[in-house]
């Protein structure tokens, strides 16, 4: 079975400064990766995925991650936060059983962005 | 469009009790999930189906049971409900893209059990 891992419960970083979460997954023949942001109090947003082709995928709110294979990786970056960006990201491999499709997610990162 | 909604968006049970949770949506996806979000745990697949009068198990499918009668609606069911099944829930819906469903979530529905 698939799994995913978040190595870092949370990341505390300051106004504008760059970011970068990690996350791992276990390997598998095909893969898809997911993104997720949950802001408080309310539902996960799709922030990207990545499901073929380029391996740097641009999402939403100037986010983006790289497909690294070699490394079973997917880490989502910023280049600049905002206050806005504070939420909890969750990292989600999709795993195929039985003719069907399932998420299964990692344990979240939470991103405190100060002033 | 609605989107996925879900009702109701609080509750507090006692041990013991039972109750239904609704997942509702709009956008004609075939594929409905069921997930409980736990501290540092991240979310966990308790039931999903694939279609109209399908269901399957997830990772955490004890205690509860779901039901799929119509396309637009997906309900879990907690027949008697434990401390243990405290937890925010969250339905998602999804069709499929190029094979892979992209999953929309709704808006939780936070459960106390006492």
């Amino acid at each position: 079975a698939q799994s995913v891992t978040q190595l870092d419960s949370q990341v505390p970083v300051f106004e504008e400064a760059p970011v970068e979460l990690r996350c791992n997954y276990s390997s598998s023949v095909s893969v898809y990766l997911f993104w997720y942001v949950q802001y408080p109090n309310q539902g996960l947003q799709l922030l990207l995925k990545y499901l073929s082709g380029s391996t740097l995928v641009k999402g939403i709110n100037g986010f983006e991650a790289e497909f690294n294979k070699s490394q079973t990786s997917f880490h989502l970056r910023k280049p600049s936060v905002h206050i806005s960006d504070t939420a909890e990201y969750f990292c989600a491999v999709s795993e195929r059983k039985d003719s069907s499709y399932k998420l299964i997610f990692g344990s979240g990162t939470r991103l405190l962005v100060r002033p | 469009n609605a989107g996925v909604t879900q009702t109701p968006k609080f509750r507090v049970l006692k041990t013991g009790q039972s109750m239904t949770l609704l997942c509702a949506q709009d956008m004609n996806h075939e594929y409905m999930y069921w997930y409980r979000q736990d501290p540092g745990m991240g979310l966990r697949l308790i039931h999903y189906s694939v279609g109209e009068g399908t269901t399957a198990k997830g990772e955490v499918p004890d205690g509860y049971n779901v039901s799929r009668l119509k396309k637009q609606n997906f309900l879990l069911g907690l027949e008697s409900a434990a401390p243990s099944q405290t937890s925010v829930y969250f339905c998602a819906s999804s069709f499929l893209t190029t094979g892979v469903p992209s999953p929309y979530f709704g808006p939780g529905t936070r459960l106390t059990v006492t």
